[in-house]
């Protein structure tokens, strides 16, 4: 099946700083999304981005399928950006969560 | 407008019962699609459902099982549970597809 790596599986920040969050994936895939699970557990859709670049304030995404990677940018963080940032890819019905990105983000 | 609704939100059982667990979609989305989350094993896909009809099916054994009614709620079934089945299950609704999709905020189930 395919394969899915994250990076870092660990960051911590000062509020204010802006980071880069990777997932590598190791086959074509029919759709990418990005999804942030809060500390109380609550998973939040942030992009559909199967290619392409999108932005939604101060988070962005993008995704180069040709190379099997995104990204997901956070600018200005916040501490209520902390949390678990997993990529998530579909290949056919194959449906497959990456181990995820956990953040911290420090007052 | 409601969001996804999960029930009941804990959960706790012994080996071998069975469980049912609910999940109320955003009202409109025909969309529902259960997974298993566990510190070992991570987010995991389970089944998804579209109009009452199972679309796609992760990599679970059969006492893994699920429907959707025509109202498009949804309700899945562990049979003869085992303790590695201690797990949060979401649930996620969405008009069709990936696109849009919201979840619940999950059925923490203990098994003992």
């Amino acid at each position: 099946g395919i394969q899915v790596e994250q990076s870092p599986p660990d960051l911590i920040l000062q509020e204010g700083a802006n980071s880069t969050l990777r997932c590598n994936f190791s086959d074509s895939v029919n759709n990418l999304q990005w999804f942030h699970q809060n500390p109380w557990g609550q998973l939040i859709n942030l992009f559909y981005i199967p290619s392409g670049t999108k932005q939604n304030g101060r988070l962005s995404a993008t995704t180069v399928a040709t190379e099997r990677y995104s990204l997901l940018y956070i600018s200005s963080s916040q501490t209520t950006d902390s949390g678990v940032y997993f990529c998530v890819l579909r290949r056919g019905q194959n449906f497959v969560f990456g181990p995820g990105t956990r953040l911290s983000v420090l007052p | 407008k409601a969001g996804v609704t999960q029930t009941p939100r804990y959960l706790i059982k012994t080996r071998g019962q069975q469980v049912t667990l609910s999940c109320s979609p955003i009202s409109g989305h025909r969309s529902v699609s259960w997974y298993q989350q566990t510190p070992g094993q991570g987010l995991q896909f389970l089944f998804e459902y579209f109009s009452e009809t199972q679309r796609n099916k992760g990599n679970f054994p059969g006492r893994f099982s699920g429907r959707q009614f025509s109202n498009s709620r949804s309700e899945m079934n562990v049979s003869t549970l085992e303790l590695g089945d201690s797990a949060l299950y979401l649930c996620a609704s969405s008009l069709e597809g990936d696109r849009g999709k919201y979840f619940g905020p999950g059925t923490r189930l203990t098994v003992l």
